[in-house]
């Protein structure tokens, strides 16, 4: 079945613009994590989503940076006013409910000038 | 502060090695820890895990070992290919719930 899908892969913007990083889980997938990996780092947790529950924001590190999920569909990492070092691949993954394997995306490489 | 970490930044290994990836954790409340492999320009895929109630567990070509006396995790890799080549996490639940902590990696690299 299908993975993981986000969009943009790539994404260039200027310092100052807004950006939005989608994330498609996969389907049946309550729980959705997104992660922030700077260049030779590991991730850095941001938020995560489990069902209707309220969101644990406790990862995002300013708030320039918000997160939303439909459902337990699709969910939108919006980065507000972009410093440069917000530039980072910015990963998705999904789980089954009370499951710990987390399904990974490709990420978004983000790069901000 | 607590923190997940990794002895090694870089290892090299011939093929046909056997690999061994290390792990440190200073949470002693953490329950459950995960291998993560990395390839380039791709996202983590899951490896192996182990619970905290265990101190080895086995997988195809891969063991993962736990001592909880001093914290400490490894991934053993038998018969290393270049196909291993890539970058290792360990992760370590330290709450209840599904959210993670990611160590900084070891990058793995398969001479032929």
């Amino acid at each position: 079945g299908a993975g993981v899908s986000q969009s943009p892969s790539n994404k260039v913007t200027e310092k100052g613009k807004d950006v939005e990083l989608r994330c498609d889980p996969i389907s049946g997938h309550t729980a959705l994590y997104w992660y922030r990996q700077r260049l030779g780092q590991g991730l850095e947790f941001l938020i995560y989503f489990q069902g209707n529950s309220a969101p644990d924001k406790s990862g995002l590190p300013s708030d320039r940076f918000s997160a939303e999920r439909t459902g337990e569909s699709v969910s939108t990492l919006t980065i507000q006013r972009t410093q440069q070092e917000d530039s980072a691949v910015y990963l998705c993954a999904s789980s089954l409910e009370h499951q710990y394997e987390q399904f990974f995306g490709p990420g978004t490489r983000l790069t901000v000038l | 502060g607590e923190s997940v970490g990794l002895h090694l930044p870089t290892l090299s290994v011939q093929e046909g090695d056997n690999s061994i990836i290390n792990c440190a954790y200073s949470n002693s409340a953490s329950d459950y820890f995960i291998w993560y492999k990395q390839e380039s320009g791709k996202g983590p895929q899951f490896i192996i895990d182990i619970r905290s109630n265990m101190d080895k567990r086995q997988g195809q070509r891969v063991t993962v070992l736990l001592n909880k006396t001093v914290k400490h995790l490894s991934l053993q890799i038998a018969a290393t290919q270049p196909g291993d080549s890539a970058v290792y996490f360990c992760a370590e639940n330290r709450y209840t719930g599904n959210q993670f902590y990611f160590g900084t990696g070891t990058s793995l690299t398969v001479i032929p």
